[in-house]
């Protein structure tokens, strides 16, 4: 199976920081790379898909990048609405994982 | 307006069975793979079960082979999940969630329900 792993497990920072968040396969999954937001009591929204494109309705301020065994989320401009907690996920093998996630807290 | 509905979920006792649905509208069903995601309460996401557009080809997570199956009506544009010989380890919120292609393999999940909740207690 291949394992996902996310860093930071939570982080806080101020409204308009720009905020990275990291995920790592066990093994090379190409660009089958997913990014979800969730937020409290509500399905995964999906924001980021194939490592770099970004869902239709997604604002612009989210990106991702990367390939093979590193990728990053980034959020150029932190807004409150951003509260969230982050997953990524790998489509590049059965059964397919998500990392443990990032819970991102406004300061 | 692609939408999702689960339902089914319930209060079972260990070792009982249930059957989630997912009704989907919005859509042509039957052109999607469709999966099933799982959250334990204050737990991360777990993928549950993948089925093939088509009902041909079934998938699913170490953890639950052999006690759950995944099936699709696609006359009915519904999805189900069939669980039996339920653990306490299964409670959770169970999402139903569509592929963006006919399979499950390279695709991201485009659209989720709102969820059912499946609690495993005596």
């Amino acid at each position: 199976d291949i394992q996902m792993t996310q860093s930071p497990s939570s982080l806080s920072a101020s409204v308009g920081d720009r905020v990275t968040i990291t995920c790592r396969a066990s093994q090379s999954i190409s660009s089958y790379l997913n990014w979800y937001q969730q937020k409290p009591g509500k399905p995964p929204k999906l924001l980021i898909y194939g490592a770099s494109s970004l869902q239709s309705g997604v604002p612009s301020g989210f990106s991702g990048s990367g390939s093979g065994t590193d990728f990053i989320l980034t959020i150029s401009s932190l807004q409150p609405e951003d509260s969230a907690t982050y997953y990524c996920q790998q489509s590049y093998s059965t059964p397919l994982t998500f990392g443990g996630g990032t819970k991102v807290e406004i300061k | 307006e692609v939408q999702l509905l689960e339902s089914g979920g319930d209060l079972v006792q260990p070792g009982g069975s249930l059957r989630l649905s997912c009704a989907a509208s919005g859509f042509t069903f039957s052109s999607y793979a469709m999966n099933w995601v799982r959250q334990a309460p204050g737990k991360g996401l777990e993928w549950v079960s993948a089925i093939s557009g088509s009902g041909g080809g079934t998938y699913y997570a170490d953890s639950v082979k052999g006690r759950f199956t995944i099936s699709r009506d696609n006359s009915k544009n519904t999805l189900y999940l069939q669980m039996n010989s339920l653990r306490a380890e299964d409670t959770a919120v169970y999402y139903c969630a569509k592929s963006r292609g006919k399979v499950h393999l390279r695709a991201d999940f485009d659209c989720w329900g709102q969820g059912t909740l499946v609690t495993v207690s005596s």
